[in-house]
């Protein structure tokens, strides 16, 4: 098992560009999440997903979308890019609630 | 408003000793708390989940318990190593929602 993979690694943009991070995950899960973690502001949830075709709001959804057309996948598109999402993006998934969260290895995006 | 409080400052102590790490919550009603251990440049990887009836919960070294009178956790390592030194982060599984809320994580240093 792969477990959860995130593409790109590392991507730098010009302010106003679009782009998609790609997350996938291969261990059947319900549940995924995307997070943006900045330093000293720990890990803020952005949307995140209970199974295919259902997503919804975390902390700071202002600028990103979501969807969720099957279970394995779960891009976060950026519409417009801002130096404020400057950040590592961190995608997760997890069974369920109460279960633990696996962590993809994180896409470091600069945004110029 | 709604916070998860894990000491900003690091945590310095020396090998041997047991290391205790601090999550104060306000405004959530947890329905489970989650540990996790982030290294630089990774993403965070599961520790140990409590639920809010369980005071607490051990897995070798470490031991964590839960209070939700003083809504705080504690996390023991205890018999430190080096190689136990890393940032570690508590995060909320908040009642009548699926999200997953981090704290901002407390960067553990153990010396030789």
């Amino acid at each position: 098992n792969a477990g959860v993979t995130q593409t790109p690694k590392f991507q730098v943009l010009k302010t106003g560009q679009s782009m998609t991070l790609q997350c996938a995950q291969d261990m059947n899960h319900e549940y995924m999440s995307w997070y943006r973690q900045d330093p000293g502001m720990g890990l803020r949830l952005i949307h995140y997903s209970v199974g295919a075709g259902i997503t919804d709001q975390g902390e700071v959804p202002n600028g990103y979308n979501v969807s969720r057309s099957t279970t394995e996948d779960f891009p976060l598109r950026l519409l417009s890019a801002a130096p404020s999402q400057t950040s590592v993006y961190f995608c997760a998934s997890r069974a369920s609630s109460y279960n633990e969260q696996f962590f993809g290895p994180g896409t470091r995006l600069t945004v110029l | 408003s709604q916070k998860i409080e894990q000491n900003s400052e690091a945590l310095n102590i020396q090998e041997g000793k047991t290391a205790t790490l601090t999550c104060n919550y306000t405004n959530y009603s947890p329905a489970y708390l989650q540990w996790y251990r982030q290294d630089p440049g990774r993403g965070p990887v599961f520790l140990l989940l409590i639920r809010e009836n369980e005071k607490e919960k051990r897995k070798e070294r470490l031991k964590v318990t839960f209070d939700t009178t003083l809504k705080q956790s504690l996390f023991h390592i205890t018999a430190s190593q080096p190689a136990d030194s890393a940032t570690y982060l508590c995060a909320l599984g908040p009642k009548n929602t699926d999200k997953l809320i981090f704290g901002t994580g407390t960067r553990l240093q153990v010396f030789p």
